[in-house]
C-alpha cells in the first residue's frame, strides 16, 4: 500500500509570499494532521482534520490555515511568509483521529 | 501537556539490546504512552504504544512501570537501521489527538 505522500518535496519562497502544501493520506485513513519541524527540534503540531472538520489547532498564527477535501487529502496554506517559517512540514494520516499516525516524508520549505 | 524526560543521546553496539528510558511523573490516568522514531531525512515513524500493561510488537517492546511514572522502550537487537531520534510522547485520547514531540533521544548504533 502507498504511504502518505506530500508535494512538493522542496520549495523556495520569498518573504511575504504565500505557499500551499499538499498531502494525500493512506487509503482508508480519514484523519490528517500537519506538523512543522524546525532544524534540530521535534515536530510541532499545527492542525488536525477528521472527516473534513478541524479537530485541533496548535499555537500557530492565523497566517497558517488548512482544509481537508472529500477524498481526505489536505492542503496547508501559509500566507505572508517569514524567514522563521523555513522548516520541514510534515503531514500524518490516521485511520481515525485517535489512532496512531503515519507520517509522510515532508516538504522542505525555505524562505529567503 | 504532560511532559516527558528522555536522555539526549545513547549509544549501542549492533545486535545488542537497547533500553531507552522515559520519565513522565505527571502522567494522568487517560494518557497513553507512545513512542515514535525519526530516521535521518525521514518523517517520524510509529513504534509502539501502551496504557498500563507491557506491550510487544515486531519492532520493539514497551515496559511500563507499575505506577506509570516511567517507561522503557526496548529494541531487542539493534541494527544500523535503528539509528534514529526516539520520541516518548504522552497522548490523552480523551482530549485532542495531537502528538507533542519533545527533543527525543538520539540513538547511535556502532557496527
Amino acid at each position: 500500500d502507498a504511504g502518505v505522500t506530500q508535494s512538493p518535496t522542496h520549495l523556495i519562497k520569498t518573504r511575504g509570499q504565500h505557499v500551499t502544501l499538499r498531502c494525500s493520506p493512506i487509503s482508508g485513513h480519514k484523519s490528517v494532521s500537519w506538523y512543522q519541524q524546525v532544524l534540530g527540534q521535534g515536530p510541532q503540531f499545527i492542525f488536525q482534520y477528521y472527516e473534513k472538520e478541524e479537530r485541533g489547532r496548535g499555537n500557530f498564527p492565523d497566517r497558517f490555515s488548512a482544509r481537508q477535501f472529500p477524498n481526505y487529502s489536505s492542503e496547508l496554506n501559509v500566507n505572508a511568509l517569514l524567514l522563521g517559517d523555513s522548516a520541514l512540514y510534515l503531514c500524518a494520516s490516521s485511520r481515525m483521529a485517535r489512532y496512531e499516525q503515519y507520517f509522510g516524508p515532508g516538504t522542505r520549505l525555505t524562505v529567503t | 501537556d504532560a511532559k516527558t524526560t528522555q536522555p539526549n543521546s545513547m549509544e549501542s553496539n549492533e545486535e545488542e539490546p537497547v533500553h531507552l528510558p522515559c520519565n513522565h511523573s505527571t502522567i494522568s490516568g487517560t494518557d497513553y504512552i507512545h513512542w515514535y522514531r525519526q530516521l535521518p531525512s525521514q518523517g517520524p515513524e510509529y513504534v509502539i504504544h501502551g496504557l498500563t500493561s507491557n506491550v510487544n510488537n515486531r519492532m520493539a517492546s514497551l515496559a511500563i512501570a507499575e505506577d506509570r511514572k516511567s517507561s522503557t522502550l526496548i529494541l531487542h537487537r539493534a541494527t544500523l537501521r535503528d539509528a534514529a531520534v526516539y520520541y516518548c510522547i504522552l497522548r490523552d485520547l480523551t482530549g485532542d489527538y495531537k502528538l507533542s514531540f519533545g527533543a527525543g533521544t538520539t540513538v547511535t548504533v556502532r557496527a
